[in-house]
């Protein structure tokens, strides 16, 4: 059975502080990884990687893959209040755009 | 664009009450999703779409059901509504299904007593 599991479910970090989550994946025909953010409302969109070692950047938040350890990380430097939320990761399987999604893992930033 | 709207945003229902889930993209994607997600878990896929005409089952389908007439609505029904379908329920289209992110509307929480 697919699978995609995160690590950790929930963390509590201090402004200025660097934070690192965990996807691990067991999926048969993967296509991709995407990372959303959820905060309380519909996810928005982070990245999607499709090969492995190359990072993806987009201002504080950076990502990569690595598809022969099947896991992904998402990395926020100098986390703001504004950064507390869900962040979920998903596995894109298959032909028709299935997202296979893990559990979320919840960011708390504290000033 | 108003991208992926979804109505209504809240709704309470009686057990054994039926209602459909309105969704509608105006950005033209043949590509369109419904999932759920339960408190504290990642989304679940209910139904999806590859283009009008064609629906199939995600990983969640019993107890709804859709269908696609146009490329613009997706709606989803729920017939015999139960407690275990008390959920938040995303739609979401995309444009290409592999290297197109998936865009989500906002949401509809549903609540079954």
């Amino acid at each position: 059975e697919d699978k995609v599991v995160q690590s950790p479910l929930s963390l509590v970090v201090h402004e200025g502080d660097t934070v690192t989550l965990n996807c691990s994946y067991e999926v048969t025909n993967f296509r991709s990884l995407l990372w959303y953010k959820q905060e309380k409302k519909a996810p928005t969109f982070l990245f999607m990687l499709t090969s492995s070692g190359i990072e993806k950047k987009s201002g504080r938040l950076s990502s990569i893959l690595d598809k022969k350890e099947l896991f992904s990380i998402l990395n926020i430097t100098a986390t703001q209040t504004g950064d507390s939320a869900v962040y979920l990761c998903a596995v894109l399987s298959g032909n028709t755009g299935k997202l296979i999604f893990g559990q979320g893992t919840t960011l708390q930033v504290k000033p | 664009n108003a991208g992926v709207t979804q109505t209504p945003k809240f709704r309470i229902l009686k057990i054994g009450q039926s209602m459909t889930l309105q969704c509608t993209q105006d950005m033209n994607h043949n590509y369109m999703y419904w999932y759920r997600q339960d408190p504290g878990m990642g989304l679940k896929l209910i139904y999806y779409s590859v283009g009008a005409g064609i629906t199939d089952k995600g990983e969640v389908p019993n107890g709804y059901n859709v269908s696609r007439s146009t490329t613009e609505d997706f709606p989803l029904r729920l017939e015999l509504a139960a407690p275990s379908q008390t959920s938040v329920y995303f739609c979401a289209s995309s444009y290409d299904w592999q290297f197109d992110e998936q865009y989500f509307g906002p949401g509809t929480r549903l609540t079954v007593t």
